[in-house]
């Protein structure tokens, strides 16, 4: 089974400030490799997915991610934060090998953005 | 176009109880996926279906059960609930059951056993 590893349970910014939300994974085998977002009492949302090409994904709301496949990491960067940008993040695996749909979830980070 | 639908959106039961939680997927879609999100965690998977049937299921006993139906409208059910089934229940729905097709999500039933 797949293990997915959210290095900070909350990460506090200041509004405009970078970030970066980490995400490590354990796998012997190829993954695509997705961050959703929660916000408060919602479902998740889809903010970006890696499934190949280049490592470097775009995402909606300004967001992007690395793929660095030596590292195992996936990690979830923004130039500058907004106070909208405030909720809990999840980063997830699927086996490529799969031919079904199953999500491993890391146990997410809550970003809080002060303004 | 609506999205993802679950009902209810509360729900409060006592232990030993039964419990059904509904899914609809977003239009267009005939695969829905299951998960459970307890306080403070990810989401767990605790299966998935597609053509009216259980196509994977994750480490989840018995007590958990599903439905498809034709109109791919999902059901989740719980017997002899226990006080550790109190979480967010989630629902995801795409349009093959193939991993790198998005999966969309519902707004959760939020289950407390009491």
């Amino acid at each position: 089974a797949q293990s997915v590893t959210q290095l900070d349970s909350q990460v506090p910014v200041f509004e405009e400030a970078p970030v970066e939300l980490r995400c490590n994974y354990s796998s012997s085998v190829s993954v695509y490799l997705f961050w959703y977002v929660q916000y408060p009492n919602q479902g998740l949302q889809l903010l970006l997915k890696y499934l190949s090409g280049s490592t470097l994904v775009k995402g909606i709301n300004g967001f992007e991610a690395e793929f660095n496949k030596s590292q195992t990491s996936f990690h979830l960067r923004k130039p500058s934060v907004h106070i909208s940008d405030t909720a809990e993040y999840f980063c997830a695996v699927l086996d490529r090998g799969s031919t079904l749909g199953r999500l491993y979830f890391g146990r997410g980070t809550q970003l809080t953005v002060w303004p | 176009d609506a999205g993802v639908t679950q009902s209810p959106t509360h729900l409060i039961k006592t232990r030993g109880q039964q419990v059904t939680l509904r899914c609809s997927p977003k239009s267009g879609h005939d695969t829905v996926s299951w998960y459970q999100q307890a306080l403070g965690q990810g989401p767990q998977f605790i299966f998935q279906y597609y053509e009216e049937e259980e196509r994977q299921r994750g480490n989840f006993p018995d007590r958990f059960s599903g439905h498809q139906f034709p109109n791919y409208s999902s059901e989740l059910n719980v017997n002899a609930l226990l006080l550790g089934d109190s979480a967010l229940y989630l629902c995801a729905s795409s349009g093959t059951p193939a991993g790198t097709d998005t999966q969309y999500f519902g707004p959760g039933t939020r289950l407390t056993v009491l």
